[in-house]
């Protein structure tokens, strides 16, 4: 257990709609970042949040957006979803020297996305 | 950003010692060097961090020649429970820019 938590695990969905997965960190973990995996290709960084203000942007689309709260949760809202949406989305928290993160990230179980 | 190279698939047997490489030419003088390894269907998992030299754990170990332009991840007589992917990470510490960007990453599979 790395002591992150997403929800929803599964999540079945129709094209058009909108999603919101959550992300609990580690506690004291103040970094949160968010992976897209999709069947068989590597992970894809989308966005990473420390302490509540987004640090750094990879490919994310502009469908997507995220945002983390004062509780230091997380949340990534995919909207007007796409068949090629469907992934595993990984959320993963790291422990933070000075603002910079030690490199080891606590990776979540991650939420399944199908989209129909 | 630090970009790195793998090889994309390794096949190794039980009980053998598998080392695999990775390449980041571009490395910058505070980079991390960190590897991990994820099962199907799993988030990844931290194996080793190291900055030079040699790191090991109870796992692995971590070679970095001086130059630091790659990094070999040595798995001691490996189970057939080691077959996963294996990912290289550079880029943390203080020219980290918030941007943790995973290679391709090495599909390891251990036969028998």
């Amino acid at each position: 257990d790395s002591g992150v938590t997403q929800t929803p695990k599964h999540l079945i969905t129709a094209t058009g709609q909108r999603v919101t997965l959550r992300c609990s960190p580690r506690s004291g973990d103040l970094s949160v970042y968010w992976y897209q995996q999709s069947l068989d290709q590597g992970l894809q960084f989308l966005i990473h949040y420390y302490n509540g203000e987004e640090r750094a942007k990879g490919n994310i689309l502009e469908r997507f957006s995220a945002q983390q709260f004062p509780d230091l949760h997380s949340e990534l809202n995919l909207s007007s979803l796409e068949l090629g949406d469907s992934a595993l989305y990984f959320c993963a928290s790291s422990v933070t020297s000075g603002g910079a993160t030690t490199g080891e990230l606590f990776f979540g179980e991650g939420s399944r996305l199908t989209v129909l | 950003l630090a970009k790195t190279t793998q090889p994309i698939s390794m096949d190794s047997y039980e009980g053998q010692e598998v080392n695999i490489t990775c390449s980041h030419n571009n490395i910058a003088t505070n980079d991390y060097i960190t590897w991990y390894q994820q099962f199907p269907s799993q988030g990844p998992r931290f194996i080793i961090q190291g900055y030079k030299t040699k790191v090991t754990n109870e796992v692995a170990s971590l070679f970095i020649p001086a130059d630091r332009k790659s990094s070999t991840l040595s798995l001691p007589r490996v189970s057939l429970s080691d077959t996963a992917v294996y990912y290289c990470l550079v880029g943390v510490g203080s020219s980290n820019t918030g941007k943790l960007i995973f290679g391709q990453g090495t599909t390891l599979q251990v036969k028998p």
